[in-house]
């Protein structure tokens, strides 16, 4: 496709479950990031990938979140044991390289709901 | 303490007026400002970047400014339609000695009425 894709839309699991979050970058795009969106908040940073060197995982709110790019391409986001602040609109957003002044792409989201 | 502050939080006009967006920061060493159009249930799309030496941008109806001598900027909103009903987003790049980082705004709502 033409643009960052992410899925599922929405996701709606049970506490405790883990879920998986899936986001494909526009092709060609070398960096890759994972933000959260919570209501009334702003984007949250989670991880960045850039190429093949080691991901920026900074952002991750814990040990429960994790991410991997495989093929420098398509991303995963796990998050296990999920709680109820999990509960978020994930975004994923795409760059050309992973320079300050690139724009990055975003996908629609995938709305987690943890009940 | 969030680094980008943007104000209002919310706002409602009439279809046809201007409007204003301001949006605040402490972000330094500064690299570049965007704003970014979130429609409800969409992703963020890029308005406008600018660095230190760009002092007003625009993209059709929309004008950016930056002051990076006192950390602000604008953007303006020029005859607004229905269609720009949506949250703004600033985002200011921090560039440090690690590489730079994105500092987000929570946005401003604004809400376009017939």
């Amino acid at each position: 496709g033409a643009g960052v894709s992410q899925s599922p839309s929405n996701k709606v699991t049970e506490k405790g479950k883990d879920v998986e979050l899936r986001c494909d970058p526009i092709s060609g795009h070398t960096a890759l990031y994972w933000y959260r969106q919570s209501l009334g908040q702003g984007l949250e940073f989670l991880i960045y990938f850039q190429g093949n060197s080691a991901p920026d995982k900074s952002g991750l709110p814990s040990d429960r979140f994790s991410a991997e790019r495989t093929g420098g391409s398509v991303s995963t986001l796990t998050i296990q044991r999920t709680q109820q602040e999990d509960s978020a609109v994930y975004l994923c957003a795409s760059s050309f390289t992973g320079t300050a002044k690139n724009i990055q792409y975003f996908g629609a989201g995938t709305r987690l709901s943890v009940l | 303490k969030n680094q980008v502050e943007q104000s209002p939080q919310s706002l409602i006009i009439l279809e046809g007026k201007n409007c204003t967006l301001q949006c605040n920061y402490t972000v330094s060493p500064f690299s570049n400002l965007r704003w970014y159009k979130q429609d409800t249930g969409r992703g963020p799309v890029s308005l406008t970047i600018m660095t230190f030496s760009e002092n007003t941008k625009s993209n059709g109806r929309y004008t950016a400014t930056l002051d990076a001598d006192t950390k602000q900027s604008s953007l303006h909103i020029t005859a607004s339609q229905l269609s720009d009903s949506a949250s703004y987003i600033c985002v200011v790049t921090y560039l440090g000695v690690s590489g730079y980082a994105l500092n987000f705004g929570k946005g401003t709502s604004l809400l376009v009425t017939p």
